[in-house]
């Protein structure tokens, strides 16, 4: 079974408009971190955000969020005001704690195109 | 500035040769992870290693070994490349403990003819 699912494949947005990114995961351990990662299609994987599974509030670093629903196992990314260079594949991760060794699993993306 | 370099950034190469794709990091991680990206598959995970002359198999280690032989430096080795490995790979470091994130390199595309 997939520890991490990404249901969209591909999502368009109007720019300036907010966009949602669906994210569920999968795990029994109790400590774990889950990521969003963009990458453009120069390839460079960019770190976006962070969220810890003892994490009261909700994660957010500028235009994104993350919106931590722990008792559905779901961790959406959130981009407000979409600009023509959010346009990349969006990829979620989790790494899980005292069961696991810490590896970071990813899912599969979603292609996010902005348009203008 | 942390880096993860990847000493190319594509490659191509004949089926049957030996392949090496070397990795390099300079933030003294002790994780260092290697990942082939496809097509609606994600990231999925070849071998990683915790410590030198350490390494595990991920999801899909069958064609691939590695060698780690210094800290900051994990290699991936193709034995006989074949077309099926055409892909994008990606290394990527991380210290061992806790949740913090992983860095990756540029990407290696990798097509085998």
């Amino acid at each position: 079974a997939q520890k991490i699912t990404q249901t969209q494949p591909g999502m368009f947005v109007q720019e300036k408009e907010a966009v949602t990114l669906d994210c569920t995961y999968d795990t029994s351990d109790p400590s774990y971190g889950l990521f969003w990662y963009k990458q453009p299609s120069s390839g460079e994987m960019i770190f976006l955000i962070y969220q810890g599974s003892y994490d009261q509030q909700n994660a957010t670093e500028g235009r994104y969020s993350l919106n931590f629903q722990k008792a559905r196992k779901s961790a959406n990314l959130v981009i407000s005001a979409s600009q023509l260079g959010d346009s990349a594949m969006y990829f979620c991760a989790m790494r899980e704690g005292s069961g696991g060794s810490y590896i970071p699993t990813f899912g599969r993306g979603t292609s996010l195109i902005v348009h203008p | 500035d942390v880096k993860v370099t990847q000493s190319s950034r594509y490659l191509v190469k004949r089926t049957g040769e030996k392949v090496f794709l070397e990795c390099v990091q300079d933030m003294d991680h002790e994780n260092m992870f290697w990942y082939r990206q496809d097509p609606g598959l994600g990231l999925r995970l070849i071998y990683f290693s915790y410590d030198v002359k350490m390494k595990e198999k991920g999801d899909i280690p069958e064609g691939y070994s590695v060698s780690r032989e210094k800290k900051e430096r994990f290699s991936l080795i193709l034995e006989s490349a074949s077309t099926n490995q055409t892909s994008m790979y990606l290394c990527a470091s991380s210290f061992k403990r806790g949740f913090t994130e992983a860095f990756f390199g540029q990407g290696t595309r990798l097509t085998v003819v």
